[in-house]
């Protein structure tokens, strides 16, 4: 069974930096093509991609947003980090953790998603 | 990098089908066939419904079915059913990135 949790805080004052932690279990990090990436939603809003690191350590980040983002993966613990530096209340989102060809053996498809954790950014 | 553009509702009766565009760049739709939909109820996450432009996740109905002309792709949802009810994001590959979809609402009347 492949489950993907995320963890962090769950308020962030302006200009902080953000650190998510994704816990994932049923796949490994270390399979040739995996990748475990990032999604945010604001309240209401679209989906919009943030970041993925695939099982050779290649990385890919939004262009609009790659100067603030930075992830790494712990193979050994099943865990990926997203860390954002310089938090806006536009920031505020539910930010979810995500696999890429796990289900679907697509390089390029993202496919399971965890549950996501909502991130307030406000004084 | 902007947006994949799709309309933001749609509509339609129990039984009937239901066609959602996005719209893209040769920069992104048009340029790679790694086109995915995701259905989003309230409050939950995306499921995966259609990836690479076409193919069906196990457990997908086939009521469910994408394609892909030039820098636009659709989803089709035929036999509508009251639980189809939901939000649709379309995503595509972009060369080093990903791009969803504005999202559209689809309302079962």
């Amino acid at each position: 069974q492949i489950t993907l949790k995320e963890s962090g805080p769950t308020l962030v004052k302006p200009t902080q930096t953000l650190t998510l932690t994704c816990t994932f279990s049923g796949f490994s990090l270390s399979t040739s093509g995996v990748g475990v990436g990032w999604i945010r939603q604001p309240p209401g809003k679209a989906l919009e991609w943030l970041a993925l690191i695939y099982w050779d350590d290649d990385k890919r980040y939004s262009p609009s947003l790659k100067s603030r983002l930075t992830i790494t993966k712990d193979t050994s613990k099943n865990q990926v980090v997203l860390t954002m530096t310089n938090m806006d209340p536009v920031d505020t989102a539910t930010y979810y953790c995500a696999t890429t060809s796990v289900g679907s053996g697509s390089y390029y498809t993202i496919d399971y998603w965890g549950q996501g954790t909502l991130v307030t950014v406000s004084s | 990098q902007s947006a994949l553009t799709q309309p933001r509702s749609v509509s339609g009766s129990p039984g009937q089908s239901v066609t959602i565009s996005c719209t893209g760049t040769s920069s992104d739709v048009g340029g790679y066939n790694y086109v995915s939909w995701y259905q989003q109820h309230p409050g939950k996450a995306p499921k995966l419904m259609i990836y690479d432009v076409s193919k069906r996740p196990s457990g997908v109905p086939d009521r469910f079915s994408g394609s892909k002309s030039g820098n636009t792709a659709s989803l089709t949802i035929s036999g509508l059913q009251a639980e189809d009810e939901a939000d649709y994001y379309c995503c595509s590959y972009a060369g080093s990135s990903w791009v969803f979809g504005g999202g559209t609402k689809l309302t079962v009347l």
